[in-house]
């Protein structure tokens, strides 16, 4: 079965610099797998952050970039702020019109 | 502005039926894929399978395939996602995002339904 494994959790102090990442236990993430970020608030639905490894999605703030980093999709929030304490997902396109979530990572932003 | 409004909250027995819905506006709605997806409270977002609307092509997670439907009427704009059987676990909310061939959600996601499944 497919696995893609997040950070159970990471803490950034405001105004900080994170990188959350986005690992395919069977192998390498690259562009072809169009990673994608999403965060989610308890109540809220998810809001796209990224897209197609490093579009942002439409009113994003551009402190948040996507980008590939060794063999792992990464989302980096430059500059944190307190509304980016959150649930933060990637989800992977596996191919054959499947797609994968990340277990997700919890921001605290402290 | 684009918008993917779905029904209201359910509250079913096991072994009911149920359809719930997710209607597109202010876009051209057979020019994107509706994907749906699960959350259940601390155990993340699960992708459960999508559609085209302008062909009705479907594909579905293995996860999920046989135990959900997914189906769309493009006269209306509107997606569904049901079940001819429900279980106390597919206690979750349900949403629907705006969809491309590789991407889940492109930008516009429903507010989600809460379905719950108890006795």
């Amino acid at each position: 079965q497919t696995v893609v494994t997040q950070e159970p959790s990471f803490s950034v102090s405001p105004g900080g610099t994170v990188t959350l990442t986005c690992d395919l236990r069977s192998g390498s993430v690259s562009t072809s797998h169009y990673p994608s970020w999403y965060q989610q608030t308890p109540g809220q639905p998810p809001r796209t952050l990224i897209h197609t490894t490093n579009t942002r999605s439409p009113g994003v703030p551009e402190r948040f970039s996507g980008s590939i980093i060794g063999n792992k999709a990464a989302l980096t929030i430059t500059g944190a702020q307190a509304d980016d304490d959150s649930h933060y997902f990637c989800a992977l396109y596996l191919g054959s019109g499947i797609f994968v979530f990340g277990g997700g990572t919890k921001l605290t932003v402290l | 502005e684009v918008q993917l409004v779905q029904s209201g909250a359910e509250v079913k027995k096991p072994g009911e039926s149920l359809r719930i819905s997710c209607k597109g506006s202010a876009y051209s709605f057979t020019d994107y894929w509706i994907n749906w997806v699960r959350l259940i409270p601390g155990k993340g977002l699960e992708w459960m399978g999508r559609i085209d609307p302008s062909d009705s092509y479907i594909k579905y997670s293995p996860s999920f395939e046989g135990h959900v439907t997914i189906s769309a009427d493009k006269s209306i704009s509107t997606a569904y996602l049901q079940w001819s059987s429900l279980k106390p676990s597919d206690t979750a909310i349900y949403y629907c995002a705006r969809g491309s061939i590789v991407v889940v959600g492109r930008d516009s996601w429903g507010q989600g339904t809460l379905v719950t499944v108890s006795s």
